[in-house]
Order: C-alpha cells, then structure tokens, then sequence
C-alpha cells in the first residue's frame, strides 16, 4: 500500500517571502503521478501541480515549483513571493498508473500568509 | 464547464437515520469518484465510477454505504442507520478517462451526526 506524509501540520510564512512545503511518499511502484491540492476555508480542493515520476524535470506553474527526489521519494512544493489567497490546507497526493487513478492523500499542512 | 456540484452542502441527522448525497459531476467526466474528509485530515478514497460502472471499493466503505451512478451521469451515495464516526466531509471528483488527467473536486457535503 502507497503511503504519504506531511510532516508540518501548519507553517506560516511572511506576505511576499517564499515557502516550502514538504511531503514524502513509500510506494514500490516505478510509474505514478505526485500532487500538490489547495483547499481554502470552506473552499474546494483545487489542483496546484502535478508530476510524472518518469520526468526528470521538476514542474512548475507560476509561484509554484516542486523539488521531485525520486530516489529519496520525496516531493516537496515552493511558493514564491506568497500571498494572502495563498492561505490554505495544502495536500500531497499520490496515485499509480493503473485504471483507477485513486489518491492517496497526506494529511495536510496549514499554510498561513501573514500581511 | 460548470464544476463538480454536490448537494446538500450540509446535513444534520440524528444517528441511526438513513442519508443519501448526490454528486453532479463536469459533463463528459467518465470517471468519478467519493472521498471522506474527516476534520483535519487528508481526503480517504472510498470508491469510483467508471461511467455507470462502480470498479473499486475502499475497505472504509462498509455494509452501511452504497453508491450508484444510473446512467453513468450523476452519483448518489447513501449511508444507512448512521453512526457518529461517519460525521465528515464527503467529497466527490470527476475526470476524464486518462491515466493522466486531474481530478475536479466538489466542494463537499458536510455530515454531522448528533
């Protein structure tokens, strides 16, 4: 069974200062996908970033990147210049690459933005 | 695209009553699927829909909860004789049917169970 960990539950960072976020994952399977999901108070879950395992780059969209150490299966996320709608739950989660695509999600980190 | 829509947003019931959610998801989404967000945790799978088609279970979905999607469209999930530990999130996600396409969330229907 594919197991992920989020081992800060709630971090805080200045408006406009960067941020990282950490998550590590135990799975056997070479083939799978990492996420990275915002949820905001009383707000649904959105997608921030995505990424394959086979690639070797680490994504990016905007403010966001992550630092994807496959070998120490760790997948850690970036926010740059933070801001105050940055504030959120934010999940890791995993899934194989199989029929279903179910994910496993960590526990969450609350992500705090300070004005 | 209009989103994925669950309804209701809340339900209040006292325990041993019986309770059914529905889930619209973004039209055109083959797969679905319902997840369990208990308060301060990470979302639970519980089961997916490939079109009408219910092709996995989680073991957290005991005898009490059944799931249906008629037509391959809308989803419902009924939860009979509630407990107090099914008080949660139930949270619902559509995609297309792509190894590589994201889920789209609903924004949920809060359960609580006096």
């Amino acid at each position: 069974a594919q197991t992920v960990t989020q081992s800060q539950p709630e971090m805080s960072v200045q408006e406009a200062e960067t941020v990282t976020l950490s998550c590590t994952y135990d799975t056997s399977e070479n083939n799978y996908y990492l996420f990275w999901y915002k949820q905001p108070p009383s707000r649904q879950m959105i997608l921030v970033i995505r990424q394959e395992a086979y690639k070797q780059q680490n994504a990016t969209e905007n403010r966001f990147s992550v630092n994807f150490q496959k070998a120490a299966k760790s997948f850690s996320l970036k926010i740059s210049d933070s801001q105050l709608g940055d504030t959120a739950m934010y999940f890791c989660a995993f899934t194989m690459y199989n029929a279903g695509n179910m994910l496993t999600f960590g526990g969450g980190t609350r992500l705090m933005v300070k004005p | 695209d209009t989103g994925v829509s669950q309804d209701p947003r809340h339900k209040i019931t006292k325990r041993g009553q019986n309770v059914t959610f529905r889930c619209d998801p973004i039209s055109e989404h083959n797969r679905l699927y319902w997840y369990r967000q208990t308060l301060g945790q990470g979302p639970e799978f519980l089961t997916y829909f490939q079109n009408e088609a219910q092709l996995e279970k989680s073991r957290l979905l005991s005898d009490r909860f059944s799931a249906e999607r008629p037509k391959g469209s809308f989803s419902t999930l009924e939860i009979q004789r509630t407990e107090q530990g099914d008080s949660a999130m139930y949270l619902c996600a559509s995609s297309r049917d792509s190894f590589n396409q994201p889920q789209h969330f609903g924004d949920g229907t809060r359960l609580s169970i006096l």
